[in-house]
């Protein structure tokens, strides 16, 4: 199942230059995609989402761009901190499906290192 | 800040052992989820569950899982008999709805080893 896709499953960029993390998906009723940054031996953390009715969101440092026509988001993060090292997963949901419950489907993840 | 836990934060078992993974969910929230992750691998669904019953499940979600609120505030996943390949890091989420702006927060996970 390789309905989110994240195809660079590493980034390395230097502090205070701009991180874009790419992701595509496949299946067009996704309606809300979500960003969760992930240390070592922890849980997920919510970093920001956007609607499939949205083009932009922009919280902070953090900015997620949705191009619905190429089934593409990305997630910028200006300017990058040694802080923001760590895995970045995308999360796609469907709530036109059957079920309606609401479940996650996540790319692959990528690693962002942030160099000082 | 209200957040997801879990407990224990690791388990070592011995395959065909029964184990329970606790979890407490944001105490506003209405939605259940587990998911796992296997090493190396992504985080994949396994369960939700809303209004005291399952919603969805997955196909690793067999009947050898099983899923309990047994009070208003933990919610647990059961593995009957476990399997080498159960070895991965569970992680609970919650959420106040499914849709909308429904963000589903994550706890910190419990790593599971089934030797």
């Amino acid at each position: 199942d390789q309905q989110v896709k994240q195809n660079s499953p590493s980034l390395s960029v230097q502090e205070g230059r701009i991180s874009i993390l790419n992701c595509d998906y496949t299946n067009s009723m996704f309606d809300y995609f979500l960003w969760y940054k992930k240390y070592p031996a922890e849980g997920p953390t919510f970093l920001i989402s956007i609607s499939s009715i949205k083009d932009k969101n922009e919280d902070g440092r953090f900015t997620v761009f949705l191009n619905k026509s190429a089934k593409h988001l990305s997630l910028h993060i200006v300017p990058s901190q040694p802080g923001d090292s760590a895995v970045y997963f995308c999360a796609a949901r469907d709530v036109h499906g059957s079920s309606n419950t609401g479940k996650l489907i996540f790319g692959q993840g990528t690693t962002l290192q942030v160099k000082p | 800040e209200p957040e997801v836990t879990q407990t224990p934060s690791h388990q070592v078992t011995q395959m065909g052992q029964e184990v329970i993974l606790r979890c407490v969910p944001i105490s506003n929230h209405l939605y259940f989820y587990w998911y796992r992750q296997i090493l190396g691998q992504k985080v994949e669904f396994l369960v939700s569950f809303y209004n005291n019953e399952i919603s969805e499940k997955s196909e690793i979600f067999d009947d050898q899982f099983s899923v309990e609120r047994p009070d208003g505030s933990n919610f647990t996943l059961k593995i009957r008999s476990t399997k080498l390949e159960d070895s991965a890091m569970y992680f609970c989420a919650s959420s106040r709805t499914s849709g909308g702006f429904g963000t589903q927060y994550f706890g910190p996970g419990t790593r599971l080893l089934v030797l």
